[in-house]
């Protein structure tokens, strides 16, 4: 059965603390990987899609990578405004994805 | 450029009632997906559809769940005779088909299902 793990469960940094998210999985066969970002009340907002080993992704303060095992979201000099639960996915079937239960980030001024 | 849209954004139902969560695609998307989050809870599959077909249902439960996508009109997800483990957020996403490369799913608000 395929498994998304993230960690850490909560983060809280302070303002312009650089730290990494971890997603890892376990799968039949990786078709890609998603990053999300959700706010409270709201649904998920696409950030990043990674395909294969070696690949890295940015956007703004983010940064995403991918290995045969795990992915990582690293946060450089985070602001307040990115404080929100960031959702990890794996999609091994055309039109099926497996959600991890997130990391919920809290940035301090 | 409308993006997914869900509605109700909040339904209250007694148990025993039946509750009907809405879902209209993004424009020129064919695929549609629903998906529960309880709380501090990740999204867990429920059911992938597209017009007129179900393509996936392994995440649905096997009693009082059903789903549909019909050929006008937006994606319906019928929970009948609901009970208090029913209340969660349901979210539904959008994509267009999927190839061999892509599958990003764009989401809805979601609707916030309360169980009395």
């Amino acid at each position: 059965e395929d498994q998304v793990t993230q960690s850490p469960e909560a983060l809280r940094l302070q303002e312009g603390e650089s730290s990494s998210l971890n997603c890892s999985y376990t799968v039949s066969g990786l078709r890609g990987l998603f990053w999300y970002r959700q706010d409270p009340g709201k649904g998920p907002e696409f950030l990043f899609t990674l395909y294969s080993a070696g690949e890295e992704k940015e956007k703004e303060r983010l940064k995403a990578t991918l290995t045969k095992k795990e992915s990582f979201l690293h946060i450089t000099a985070p602001k307040p405004e990115d404080s929100a639960t960031y959702l990890c996915a794996v999609d091994t079937n055309a039109g099926k994805s497996t959600f991890g239960d997130g990391t919920t980030l809290t940035v301090k001024p | 450029n409308a993006g997914v849209m869900q509605n109700p954004r909040h339904l209250v139902r007694r148990r025993g009632q039946e509750a009907r969560l809405r879902c209209s695609p993004m424009k020129g998307h064919s695929h549609v997906y629903w998906y529960r989050q309880l709380p501090e809870e990740g999204l867990k599959f429920m059911v992938y559809l597209q017009k007129e077909n179900i393509i996936d249902e392994s995440g649905m439960p096997k009693e009082r769940f059903s789903a549909e996508f019909p050929k006008e009109g937006p994606s319906i997800l019928r929970i009948q005779q609901v009970v208090r483990g029913d209340s969660a957020a349901y979210f539904c996403a959008s994509s267009p088909p999927p190839d061999r490369v892509k599958n990003i799913q764009y989401f809805g608000a979601g609707t916030r299902l309360s169980v009395l």
